[in-house]
């Protein structure tokens, strides 16, 4: 069946660095979303791509989607303790009311 | 105001009881989700409901029954709970389908 793979499944960093996931699909995805899950927390939305290659910034955090429309990354520039936390991808499985997460990249930075 | 809330925060149970967590969001979406997270962060769907129908059940065991008396309400009945039942249920919703889901705070279930 379809499925999200995520890598890298940790990432530690020192802050200020950089910081890439990826995210990659086994089928074409009509769209993929990110999400945020601070240590003890609950998933919270961050972003939504729909069009092949699309490109979107929130602050210092930068989505992309491929053009084949089966893999996304989030890059976070300059990492600060807030950012913290595991990210999400997740993209629809065979059906408009389902979901498939990722397994997930939990971040963790050293101040 | 929550968007989501759900209730018990945390549960403490025995091996075989019966136990239910209640979900409710104010938001008036029309779909609402259970997930389930386990000890190793992985966010899997279990159930997924528009405008009080089940459109998706995840093969989930029988023993895990959602019931949505309403729109704005989900909630997850337990049977016979097993050790492997330990996790964070997660209750969500959204507009419609698979647009941006709200997340509750997740309930804690630990079987012991």
């Amino acid at each position: 069946g379809q499925q999200v793979m995520q890598i890298p499944q940790y990432q530690h960093v020192q802050e200020g660095e950089d910081f890439t996931t990826y995210c990659n699909s086994s089928t074409t995805l009509s769209n993929i979303q990110w999400y945020k899950q601070r240590p003890g927390g609950h998933p919270v939305f961050l972003i939504q791509l729909v069009k092949s290659g699309e490109v979107k910034k929130q602050k210092r955090l930068t989505f992309q989607f491929g053009e084949a429309k089966k893999n996304s990354s989030l890059h976070i520039t300059a990492t600060q303790t807030t950012d913290v936390g595991t990210y999400f991808c997740a993209g629809p499985r065979g059906s408009n009311y389902k979901l498939t997460f990722g397994k997930g990249t939990l971040l963790t930075v050293n101040p | 105001d929550t968007a989501v809330s759900q209730t018990p925060k945390y549960l403490v149970t025995q091996m075989g009881n019966d136990k239910s967590i209640k979900c409710e969001q104010n938001l008036g979406h029309d779909t609402m989700y259970w997930y389930k997270q386990d000890s190793k962060k992985f966010l899997k769907i279990m159930f997924s409901y528009n405008n009080k129908e089940l459109i998706i059940n995840e093969t989930v065991p029988n023993r895990f029954s959602p019931k949505s008396p309403d729109k704005a309400h989900l909630n997850l009945h337990i049977n016979s709970l097993e050790l492997g039942d330990s996790a964070v249920y997660f209750c969500a919703s959204s507009l419609q389908g698979i647009n941006e889901q709200f997340f509750g705070p997740g309930t804690r279930l630990t079987v012991l």
